[in-house]
């Protein structure tokens, strides 16, 4: 089983829908859990971090964390043709502070 | 966020020669950087840990006299690919961490090095 999952996609909404991504993670001692943004051959950028069960909402990213089932949700509102990207979920894992990365779930937003 | 630079951001060199790519904190210290390596369509690999000072904790597989690290600053860490080969060509990247321990990391712009 891979540490941190994601459904590889492509994931199509229309624009202005809701997109919802996801990701689940095998180390119950993970800490913190963040979502990246990659555009074809870019680097990664941070979009938000969560580190506390519940939602987190900044802009029209809300992030969704259940420690007890695992997994990590990105919603994105309103969505729009330049968020279609390449989704990355991170986890940290306890006591290390490294970053492990889920392969990344492709969004394409139509217009 | 904190920037981190990444230089070159493209480098094209013959197989068996070296090729260095530095990255740098430029507005915070970066006690911890972590360098990846991305194939196309794959996710971020963690090749190593790099702490100031210190030598580089590197991950299974990743062969450390290959990728030589070194993290002699809080502010610069530097990987090194010896005797490339075209299987080395890849996306490279750099990420850091500031001090106090903050847990969000910053990428560099990452380097493209293709192998011929």
């Amino acid at each position: 089983q891979k540490e941190v999952e994601q459904n590889s996609g492509p994931l199509s909404v229309p624009e202005g829908a809701i997109a919802s991504l996801n990701c689940t993670y095998s180390d119950r001692g993970s800490q913190s859990f963040f979502w990246y943004r990659q555009y074809s051959g870019k680097s990664p950028e941070l979009i938000m971090f969560i580190y506390s069960n519940g939602d987190k909402e900044d802009g029209r990213f809300t992030a969704q964390l259940n420690k007890a089932s695992q997994y990590v949700s990105l919603l994105i509102r309103d969505s729009q043709p330049s968020d279609s990207a390449t989704y990355l979920c991170a986890v940290t894992t306890s006591g290390t502070y490294k970053y492990i990365f889920g392969t990344g779930t492709r969004l394409k937003v139509l217009a | 966020g904190a920037v981190v630079s990444q230089h070159p951001s493209r480098v094209i060199c013959k197989s068996g020669t070296s090729v260095k790519i530095e990255c740098r904190s430029l507005d915070f210290q970066a006690t911890t950087m972590f360098w990846y390596r991305q194939f196309p369509k794959q996710s971020l690999m963690l090749m190593a840990t790099s702490n100031e000072g210190s030598k580089a904790t590197y991950e299974q597989g990743v062969e450390k006299d290959k990728f030589l690290i070194n993290h002699a600053s809080l502010t610069l860490s530097t990987l090194t690919v010896t005797s490339a080969h075209p299987e080395d060509s890849s996306f490279y990247i750099c990420s850091a961490r500031s001090v106090p321990q903050n847990t969000e990391a910053f990428f560099g712009q990452g380097t493209r090095l293709t192998v011929v």
